[in-house]
């Protein structure tokens, strides 16, 4: 059964400072990994998406796999209170097919002004 | 332009109504999905249709029925609902062959199950 696994929170962060969610999963044979966020009451959006062991960096986001410890976080940097939302860990088990995401329970992230 | 369109945005009806929600792209993607999102939890997967084929069903009631007319278009009919089926109903599509098949999501539509 594949599984994802993340802290609920509420995680709270002062404004300008480093927010950092985590993630692991169970499938060893999941292949691509990815960071929404969802604001209440809308649709999930793509933040990041990752599928080489290592960091990617996209402005004030870097997302880290690590496949070894089957394990994913996502950073962000000079935290803004517009970043406070339920950010979600999706992972993916084929590469190239159509299949679909199973997401954590997300993390609840509040920056305070 | 990443835009997933869903009709309508709320939807009301009662357990002996038959209904139907509309999504539509125009971004040429072969994948379509339906996820259902109860209150505070995250998205679940209900179907996936691969080049207009239903590829995935992931054990769903049958008073849910998916179509996928063609590859821009994805329609979920909805018959003798009950309450606990209401929640936010999310359509997602996606590229086929590409490493990452990044999933975009329409805004949804929020069913009420009276």
């Amino acid at each position: 059964q594949k599984e994802v696994e993340q802290n609920s929170g509420p995680l709270s962060v002062p404004e300008g400072a480093i927010a950092s969610l985590n993630c692991t999963y169970s499938d060893r044979g999941s292949q691509s990994f990815f960071w929404y966020r969802q604001y209440s009451g809308k649709s999930p959006e793509l933040i990041m998406f990752i599928y080489s062991n290592g960091d990617k960096e996209d402005g004030r986001f870097t997302a880290q796999l690590n496949k070894a410890s089957q394990y994913v976080s996502l950073l962000i940097r000079d935290s803004q209170p517009s970043d406070s939302a339920t950010y979600l860990c999706a992972v993916k088990h084929s590469g190239g097919g159509a299949d679909g995401l199973t997401f954590g329970k997300g993390t609840h992230l509040i920056i305070q002004p | 332009d990443t835009e997933v369109t869903q009709t309508p945005k709320h939807l009301v009806m009662g357990m002996t109504n038959k209904k139907s929600l509309k999504c539509e792209q125009h971004m040429g993607h072969r994948a379509m999905y339906w996820y259902k999102q109860k209150a505070k939890k995250p998205p679940e997967l209900m179907f996936v249709y691969s080049y207009e084929k239903l590829s995935i069903n992931e054990s769903v009631p049958s008073r849910f029925s998916p179509e996928c007319p063609n590859s821009s278009l994805l329609n979920l009919h909805l018959h003798a609902l009950q309450p606990e089926d209401s929640a936010l109903y999310l359509c997602a599509s996606s590229q086929i062959g590409e490493r990452e098949n990044i999933q975009y999501f329409g805004a949804g539509t929020r069913l009420s199950v009276l």
